[in-house]
Order: C-alpha cells, then sequence, then structure tokens
C-alpha cells in the first residue's frame, strides 16, 4: 500500500477562491506528479518534478501552479478558482533514475467542485 | 509522440465471465507496460506490469503478455468477481519520444460486473 496523502478529498469553493491542494508522501520519492481526470475518467499530466525546487509543466496546459520546498510535499495551488476547474486531482510519486519501470504509487485523490 | 490505445467500454459481464481489454501502443524505444485499476471513489492502484518484450505481467488473476511484435499488452482475466467491477487503464512510461519517464494513459475502460 502507497504511503501517499492528499487533502482535502472533496471541496465545493465559490469562483475567485484561491485553493491550495496538499499532498505528501512518505517512501522518500524524488519524483512527484499531479494528474487531472475528468469526468470521462481520461488523465491528464498537469505537473511534475525531478526533486526539491525542480518544477515541469505537463502535456496538458494548467491555470495552476506548484511548488516543491520538500521532498515529501507537493502542494497545487488555483490562485482563482473557476468552473472550469471542477475536477478530480491525483497526486502521485515514484523513484527516479533507475528506468522507465518504476511504478508510480497514486493517492486517493481530491475532488475539487468551483461553484 | 507515444500514445496508448484501449478499448472504450463500457464493459458488463457476468459473473464468473472470462474478461479481456485490449490495449495497443505506440512509443519510441522500449517502453515499460502496466495496468492500473480504479475502484469507485478511489485513486490509482497499480494492478501488474512488464518492462521488457514477452514479459508477463500477473496479479489477483489478471494476466497481460507484453508482446512487442504486435505492439499490445491486453489485459485478461478467466473468472471475473463483483469485486472486479472498476476502471482499468493501461499505461506505457518511456524516456524516449518526449514522454521524460512519465505515465502516459489510456483512457480506461469502465468493468461492471453483475452477479
Amino acid at each position: 500500500e502507497a504511503d501517499i496523502y492528499q487533502t482535502p478529498r472533496y471541496l465545493v469553493i465559490g469562483t475567485g477562491k484561491k485553493i491550495t491542494l496538499e499532498c505528501s508522501q512518505t517512501m522518500g520519492h524524488d519524483k512527484m506528479y499531479w494528474y487531472q481526470q475528468d469526468p470521462g475518467m481520461e488523465l491528464h499530466l498537469i505537473h511534475y518534478s525531478y526533486g526539491v525546487n525542480s518544477t515541469e509543466k505537463g502535456d496538458l496546459s494548467s491555470e495552476s501552479t506548484v511548488s516543491r520546498i520538500r521532498t515529501e510535499h507537493f502542494p497545487l495551488t488555483l490562485e482563482s478558482a473557476r468552473p472550469s476547474h471542477t475536477s478530480q486531482y491525483l497526486c502521485a510519486s515514484s523513484e527516479y533514475g533507475t528506468g522507465p519501470g518504476n511504478t508510480i504509487y497514486f493517492g486517493e485523490g481530491s475532488w475539487l467542485t468551483v461553484v | 509522440g507515444n500514445s496508448v490505445t484501449q478499448m472504450e467500454g463500457p464493459v458488463t459481464l457476468s459473473e464468473e465471465a472470462f474478461l479481456t481489454i485490449n490495449c495497443t501502443y505506440t512509443a519510441t524505444g522500449y517502453p515499460s507496460l502496466f495496468w492500473y485499476v480504479q475502484y469507485p471513489g478511489e485513486g490509482l492502484q497499480l494492478l501488474l506490469k512488464a518492462t521488457k518484450a514477452d514479459d508477463k505481467g500477473s496479479n489477483k488473476g489478471f494476466e497481460a503478455t507484453y508482446r512487442k511484435e504486435t505492439t499490445s499488452f491486453h489485459l485478461e482475466k478467466g473468472s471475473v468477481q463483483v469485486s472486479d467491477s472498476a476502471v482499468y487503464f493501461c499505461a506505457l512510461s518511456s524516456f524516449y519520444g518526449g514522454s521524460q519517464g512519465n505515465l502516459i494513459f489510456g483512457k480506461g475502460t469502465k468493468l461492471s460486473v453483475k452477479p
């Protein structure tokens, strides 16, 4: 079982509010990810990080931002939420550097609804 | 670029039926291949993986064989149970083709098993 935690699990907020989704892992993994899952189930990589002070944009353009100040922590922030940001956000982590076969471990997800 | 195509659902089966979910891929180099499962309201869990051609991944009665000649990684289970109802995602990981070792997912196949 993976040790990766996301909070909050469920959140309903108003348009224009700032929100930070928290993600922490206790496995000492260097690489971390944020995926956005749309209602049709499809998963899109929006951000990833190779380690402390590293952040990269994923395949899907996103208005969110991320930071990686500590190895175990990879929060995602929306400065001004809009209804189009309503989605499930999945955080994940993996080891890095030993090949593409590394298992990526996922948190349970954060369901965000913007009204 | 790298991509994954899996059969669209939803798939509805009776308990103890045989399951096949087709997955094919396009990739530069030699990717690793994965099947992830997402139960309702949860994040993704690794079901099985294979890191080189002809490898067979297996777990919980599910199997998939990495077929380089047909670029396929089809998921099979001989006798499904109601508890197997979930969404199944095929994915690849490669350091080539612009993927940076990140997971590239198929669109997911929803499986419902009726008693």
